[in-house]
């Protein structure tokens, strides 16, 4: 039962380059999440999907996409990256708004 | 909008001590409770939940009680082990807001032998 899978689980970008992290589960969840992590910080919203075909935003957004074109897979995309965006990426999926939520590994992104 | 505090950390503690990590929220509606647990290197996963008032969630040996009167929920343990050492979360997610959580900034626990 592999859970939630992220890759990569490193990677390290030029200011302006662009990447897409990858976020798969098996467990058959409507809702999926994308957060950060910085350092001794909690973890922040970037984007959120109900079902496939359904994205929004969440409390920081900007300089990501998001799509959701099957229940699977959950890809952010960082555009034009940025020193700011220097962070740890969680993928993340629950069954329903109130059950437990499971998360991946995480990819540890640097961008000098 | 919802929110989290916890005790902030770090927390170093002896081996057989207790624990005691404070969580209160503020949320708008009737919200699910969680605590998380993070090991070095690794994703977070849950330890114990609570999804009403007066409930008590428990896993490990740890314990939380949902308490409403109090907007609290805040995760014991009667004797840490150093294999207990690692960043612990607390978080609330409402069924009214797509299960988005809102996570406590977590706390470090590091237990010494």
């Amino acid at each position: 039962n592999a859970g939630v899978t992220q890759t990569p689980k490193f990677r390290i970008l030029k200011i302006g380059q662009s990447m897409t992290l990858q976020c798969t589960q098996d467990m058959n969840h409507n809702y999926m999440y994308w957060y950060r992590q910085d350092p001794g910080m909690g973890l922040k919203l970037i984007y959120y999907s109900v079902g496939a075909g359904i994205t929004d935003k969440g409390e920081v957004p900007n300089g990501y996409n998001v799509s959701r074109s099957t229940t699977e897979d959950f890809p952010l995309r960082l555009e034009l990256a940025a020193p700011s965006q220097t962070s740890v990426y969680f993928c993340a999926s629950r069954r329903t708004e109130n059950t437990e939520a499971f998360f991946g590994q995480g990819t540890r992104l640097t961008v000098v | 909008g919802d929110s989290v505090t916890q005790m902030e950390g770090p927390v170093t503690l002896s081996e057989e001590a207790c624990l005691t990590i404070n969580c209160t929220y503020t949320a708008t509606g009737y919200p699910s409770l969680f605590w998380y647990v993070q090991y070095p290197g690794e994703g977070l996963q849950l330890l114990l939940k609570a999804t009403k008032a007066d409930d008590k969630g428990s896993n490990k040996g740890f314990e939380a009680t949902y308490r409403k009167e109090t907007t609290s929920f805040h995760l014991e343990k009667g004797s840490v082990q150093v294999s207990d050492s690692a960043v612990y979360f607390c978080a609330l997610s409402e069924k009214t807001n797509a299960g988005k959580s809102t996570f406590g900034d977590g706390t470090t626990l590091t237990v010494k032998p």
